[in-house]
């Protein structure tokens, strides 16, 4: 079955970056499907923050998070990474990597998530 | 600020019908697909609607979507509650303005 594995909880200062890492296994990670990354501060509701298509690195990122957050992917190991850099404490959140149902599918059926990553900034 | 708008809360006996509406706009719920999400506390959201009605594998048919075009609103139905319904439920759409998925802030259902 699809598996999306997160890599642990971070604790970052203001200023600083985190680098949030998502394994997929269950599915052919280099064909068509993309990946993206959705956000929920404590308390708060879901927020996107862009796709990236694996195999291609096509990256689309919500206007707010276009100039600081950067997603790749690394294939040999099928893998995708969200880094947001300048970090503020507004960013705390649990992020979570996702995939569509179908294959080629961009953002009709979020339907496989990680488990979550708490990001933590604080100084 | 959200651009999908939910009320924050709904409530209903067991075994009764609840409707959660979901309103937006053309750029989004008017022109684009709806999906539907199911959060439990501390727990990654769940797929629970796409492509406007469409279940996915092991979501039951107590669960339906409808939407409406011109008044850019859809509505998840939920019929024979049960106390583990309880949970937070969002709404979702790609909006073609923003070139971003957008979603509502979501529902607090209480089973009472």
């Amino acid at each position: 079955q699809v598996q999306l594995v997160q890599s642990g909880a971070e604790v970052r200062k203001p200023g600083a970056s985190v680098k949030v890492s998502c394994k997929a296994s269950g599915y052919i990670f280099t064909n068509n499907y993309y990946l993206h990354w959705v956000r929920q501060a404590p308390g708060q509701g879901l927020e996107w923050l862009g796709w990236i298509n694996p195999n291609t690195g096509a990256t689309l990122y919500a206007q707010k998070f276009q100039d600081r957050v950067t997603t790749t992917s690394d294939t040999s190991i099928s893998t995708v990474y969200m880094e947001i850099s300048s970090l503020r404490p507004d960013d705390t959140a649990v992020y979570f990597c996702v995939r569509p149902l179908h294959m080629g599918e961009l953002t009709r059926s979020l339907g496989h998530w990680g488990q979550g990553t708490l990001v933590t900034v604080s100084s | 600020q959200t651009v999908l708008t939910q009320p924050p809360s709904v409530s209903a006996a067991p075994g009764q019908k609840v409707t959660i509406s979901c309103s937006g706009n053309k750029s989004n719920i008017g022109t684009q697909y709806v999906c539907w999400y199911r959060q439990f506390p501390e727990k990654a959201p769940q797929l629970l609607l796409y492509d406007n009605d469409l279940r996915p594998s092991g979501i039951p048919d107590r669960f339906s979507g409808s939407k409406s075009r011109p008044s850019a609103t859809a509505t998840l139905d939920i019929t024979g509650l049960q106390p583990g319904d309880e949970a937070h439920y969002y709404c979702a759409a790609w909006d073609s303005s923003l070139r971003a998925v957008v979603f509502g802030g979501g529902t607090w259902l209480t089973v009472l």
